[in-house]
């Protein structure tokens, strides 16, 4: 079964240290896509990123970069010099391609990252 | 502007009663999605629906129940069957992005069952 692993719960660093967002997953398919969401204090969820499992390589947007690894199942995220508006819940995100139905997709959450930036 | 819709913010309702949280996209998605949030846990799938008048159950349908009888509108009913009905519920849609499929959340309801 489709499962996702977000080992550390709550991350604080202070800002403008690195900070790296672990992502293990677990899946029976060949086919399948991660995502990362963010999570502000105001709860909607914000699209990160998503990753087709066919795509390792590793992507780098402004401050953001990520590190897929079939190897080790796993998808990690990193924001380089942290500000305090990085400061949210953060969310890895997995969908096996049979989850996706006429058009719906089901999406499978780790517990989520509370990544708190100090000032 | 487009997106999703969901009101109120916050909810609260005594312990047996029925409660309906809206959701509306003006997306033009097919798809629609509601999610539950318990604290430091992710989300879990109540209910998606794929077209209008059609819908499945998902990880977590117990005690809830939905219908989609508009393209735009989804609404999710908590009822007294629901056990532990407090959390925050958060609505999404989704369009096919021809190989995947993204999904975009509304800003959530935090439900208070007293």
């Amino acid at each position: 079964a489709q499962k996702v692993t977000q080992a550390q719960t709550e991350i604080s660093v202070v800002e403008k240290e690195d900070v790296t967002l672990d992502c293990v997953y677990e899946t029976r398919d060949t086919t399948y896509y991660l995502f990362w969401y963010k999570q502000p204090p105001s709860g909607e969820l914000v699209f990160l990123i998503r990753r087709n499992s066919f795509d390792e390589q590793n992507e780098i947007s402004g401050r953001y970069s990520w590190n897929f690894q079939k190897s080790t199942s796993s998808f990690n995220f990193t924001i380089t010099a942290s500000q305090v508006v990085d400061s949210a819940v953060y969310f890895c995100a997995l969908s096996e391609d049979f989850l996706v139905i006429q058009g719906a997709q089901k999406l499978v959450f780790g517990q989520g990252t509370r990544l708190t930036i100090n000032p | 502007d487009g997106g999703i819709t969901q009101s109120p913010k916050y909810l609260f309702r005594k312990e047996g009663q029925n409660v309906t949280l809206s959701c509306e996209q003006n997306l033009n998605h097919d798809a629609m999605y509601w999610y539950r949030q318990d604290p430091g846990q992710g989300l879990r799938l109540i209910y998606y629906s794929q077209i209008v008048n059609d819908f499945q159950k998902g990880d977590i349908a117990e005690g809830y129940s939905v219908s989609r009888e508009k393209k735009e509108s989804f609404p999710l009913t908590v009822t007294s069957a629901q056990k532990n009905p407090t959390a925050f519920y958060l609505c999404a849609s989704s369009i096919d992005l021809g190989g995947s499929i993204e999904q975009f959340f509304g800003p959530g309801t935090r439900l208070t069952v007293l």
